[in-house]
């Protein structure tokens, strides 16, 4: 079966200090790979996809930054963290167009 | 614009009632709605998922419809227990240039049962 792991769970960063997310995918080849933030009270919003390795689409200009340096796995980085940058992160992996599965999400704290 | 709408924001009900969430929409192409379950400090989980073709679909207790002429959505839940206290979350599905699918996310209906 297919699983998705995110993590760290919780982190606190200070201000202008690097971040790096990483979520990887077992049980499956080829996955279609997400990164979403969700703000207090709001939707989720899609910072990246990626339909393979080394192809990163951008949704929203960002202090952000996407890689996929293997097939299942995606990383979320940031070289100087903004107070903005606070958060719900969640990875998620699509096998087709229809659904989409979550990661359990990292909650950023930029102080 | 394509936007998700959901309502209310949040509801408080009784353990063992019955209880229905709204969601409208005006994303354009539609592809297909989901149904999410979030809690909190967690991922979402999928509940439902319905194409324009499909009127209701049921997942135990949850049952959503789907009207898509009015781009209306609901998600019903029967008799509520407490593992129901969660954010709700409609998501509407739409292929855009390049044939990419993008999820257009709702804010979520954030539900409490109560004892």
């Amino acid at each position: 079966s297919q699983t998705i792991h995110q993590w760290p769970a919780t982190l606190v960063q200070p201000v202008g200090s690097p971040l790096s997310l990483e979520c990887t995918v077992e049980g499956t080849s080829n996955p279609n790979l997400y990164w979403y933030r969700q703000a207090a009270g709001r939707g989720l919003q899609l910072l990246f996809y990626s339909v393979g390795i080394g192809q990163i689409s951008s949704e929203v200009p960002q202090n952000l930054s996407a890689s996929r340096p293997q097939d299942r796995q995606f990383i979320l980085s940031s070289k100087k963290l903004l107070l903005s940058d606070s958060g719900f992160y969640l990875c998620a992996w699509s096998p087709s167009r229809n659904i989409q599965y979550f990661g359990a999400g990292t909650r950023l704290s930029v102080l | 614009k394509n936007q998700v709408e959901q309502s209310p924001q949040s509801l408080i009900i009784l353990e063992g009632k019955n209880c229905t969430l709204q969601c409208n929409y005006t994303v354009s192409p539609f592809s297909n709605l989901r149904w999410y379950k979030q809690d909190t400090g967690r991922g979402p989980v999928s509940l439902t998922i319905m194409t324009f073709s499909e009127n209701t679909k049921s997942n135990g207790r949850y049952t959503a419809t789907l009207d898509a002429d009015t781009k209306q959505s609901s998600l019903h839940i029967t008799a509520s227990q407490l593992s129901d206290s969660a954010s709700y979350i409609c998501v509407v599905s739409g292929v855009f240039s390049g044939g990419y699918n993008k999820l257009i996310f709702g804010a979520g209906t954030r539900l409490a049962v109560h004892p």
